[in-house]
C-alpha cells in the first residue's frame, strides 16, 4: 500500500506570487488535511477535505485555499504570499470513523520559503 | 478548543538511557497519536492509542483518557531516537488533530 506523498519537496517563492502543493492521499484514504508547520512549532491545521468538499478549516485567511480530486488527491492553493508563510506544510490522509479509523498518515511535506 | 501540553520541552540522553515523554490534554477526546518528526520533517506515527498500552519494540505508550494523559516510553535510547516527538489529539475521527510543541529529544552516543 503506497503511503502519503507530496511534491515538490521545496520550494522558493517570491512575496506577492502564488503557489500550488500537491498532495496523493494513501490508498483508500478519502479524507485529506493540510497542515502548516512554522519553524520550532508543532503543525497548525489549514482546512480538511472529504468527498472533494471542505469539511473543516483553521484560522487561515481565505487566500489560503484546496481542491479535492475524484481520485482523493488534493491541493493546497496560497495567493499573495507574504514573508510568514514560510513553513513546512504536511499532507495527511485518513480514512473516517466506521471506516476503520487508525490515525492520520502524514506526508513528508513541502518545504516553503517565501522571499 | 482542545489545549496540549508536552513535557519535557527538551531533553537530553545518554545512548542506552530510557525516558519518558507526557501529554496532557484538556478535554475528551476519540484520537490521540504519537509521532517522531525526522530530521528531514516527516511525521512518522508512532502509535494510535486513544486508550490503554501499545508496545512497539523499544516503544511503548499509555493513554489514560479519563485522566487525559498519555505517555509515551523510550527504552535503550538509540542516536537514531533523536528529533521531535509530537502527541496529537483529535474529538473525532474527521475532525483535526491539535498538536502539541513537541518534545525535542536529542541522543548522544
Amino acid at each position: 500500500e503506497t503511503g502519503v506523498t507530496q511534491s515538490p519537496t521545496h520550494l522558493i517563492k517570491t512575496r506577492g506570487q502564488q503557489v500550488t502543493l500537491r498532495c496523493s492521499s494513501q490508498s483508500g484514504h478519502n479524507t485529506v488535511s493540510w497542515y502548516q508547520q512554522a519553524l520550532g512549532q508543532g503543525p497548525q491545521f489549514i482546512f480538511q477535505y472529504y468527498r472533494e468538499e471542505e469539511n473543516g478549516r483553521g484560522n487561515f485567511p481565505p487566500r489560503f485555499s484546496g481542491l479535492q480530486f475524484p481520485n482523493y488527491s488534493s491541493e493546497l492553493n496560497v495567493n499573495a504570499l507574504e514573508l510568514d508563510d514560510s513553513a513546512l506544510y504536511l499532507c495527511a490522509s485518513s480514512l473516517p470513523e466506521g471506516q476503520g479509523l487508525r490515525g492520520y498518515t502524514f506526508g513528508s511535506g513541502t518545504r516553503l520559503t517565501v522571499v | 478548543g482542545i489545549q496540549v501540553e508536552q513535557s519535557p520541552p527538551d531533553l537530553i540522553l545518554q545512548e542506552g538511557a530510557n525516558s519518558t515523554l507526557r501529554c496532557n490534554f484538556s478535554d475528551s477526546v476519540n484520537n490521540l497519536q504519537w509521532f517522531h518528526q525526522n530530521p528531514w520533517g516527516q511525521l512518522i506515527n508512532l502509535f494510535y492509542i486513544p486508550s490503554g498500552t501499545k508496545q512497539n519494540g523499544r516503544l511503548s505508550a499509555t493513554t489514560v483518557a479519563t485522566e487525559r494523559y498519555s505517555l509515551l516510553y523510550i527504552s535503550s535510547s538509540q542516536t537514531t531516537d533523536s528529533g521531535v516527538y509530537f502527541c496529537a489529539v483529535s474529538y473525532s475521527g474527521n475532525t483535526p488533530l491539535v498538536f502539541g510543541k513537541g518534545t525535542r529529544l536529542s541522543v548522544i552516543a
